[in-house]
């Protein structure tokens, strides 16, 4: 499986301002998403990041909220921006890679917003 | 609105029992699926895939499909107390969507001493 490094791992931020996650893959993948997993829930889909188009985004979520590029086919970010208390969540990115339709998750950022 | 539905648990066994986790979901046209260990403060991590109806066996863990219920789900034999842990079931989505993982809430699960 592929190695997936998520940067960063945790961290604390005040309410109205954005954070950029990062997501790096040693071997190019097929597909990258990004989810997010709210306190004491399960984890929802938040957008598939397509390499040099823009990410495909799942009910209840929108680019200017949740902005995310895919330059290559080993690196995706994703902004949460203008944040509230309610972001206060774990964001994981995924990836499949080579033959079939495994998914693999990155370790995650743990957000907390102020 | 696909629906993946897991018991929350906390289930709870013994040391050397088999535990028997279970769930149902709505998307009649999922082709995969797949099963997910979470510690706490942890990423998933797969444990099991199964595309086809009948049994799959890995080790101490057996995944079992039946599309015509609906239904899948996951045994552990000898189960340890590193066992213990949240296991969330995904199905895929239908058609060209099958990447698309919906997951259930999980099942807690811990193995007692």
């Amino acid at each position: 499986s592929a190695v997936i490094s998520q940067k960063p791992s945790r961290d604390i931020c005040q309410r109205g301002t954005s954070l950029t996650i990062q997501c790096q893959v040693d071997s190019q993948v097929t597909m990258m998403f990004w989810y997010r997993q709210q306190p004491g829930q399960s984890l929802t889909l938040i957008a598939t990041a397509n390499q040099g188009s823009e990410a495909t985004y799942e009910s209840g979520f929108v680019i200017d909220k949740f902005p995310i590029s895919r330059p290559n086919l080993t690196f995706s970010t994703l902004t949460v921006s203008n944040m509230s208390p309610e972001d206060s969540s774990i964001y994981l990115c995924s990836v499949v890679g080579g033959s079939g339709d495994i998914q693999y998750f990155g370790a995650g950022t743990r957000l907390s917003v102020l | 609105q696909k629906e993946v539905e897991q018991n929350s648990g906390p289930l709870s066994v013994p040391e050397g029992a088999i535990a028997s986790l279970n769930c149902t979901y709505s998307d009649r046209g999922s082709q995969s699926f797949f099963w997910y260990r979470q510690y706490s403060g942890k990423s998933p991590e797969l444990i099991m895939f199964i595309y086809s109806n009948g049994d799959k066996e890995d080790g101490r863990f057996t995944a079992q499909l039946n599309k015509a219920s609906q239904y899948v789900s996951l045994l552990i034999r000898d189960s340890q107390p590193s066992d213990s842990a949240t296991y969330l079931c995904a199905p895929g989505g239908s058609g060209g969507s099958n990447y698309k993982l919906t997951f259930g809430k999980g099942t807690l699960l811990t193995v007692n001493p």
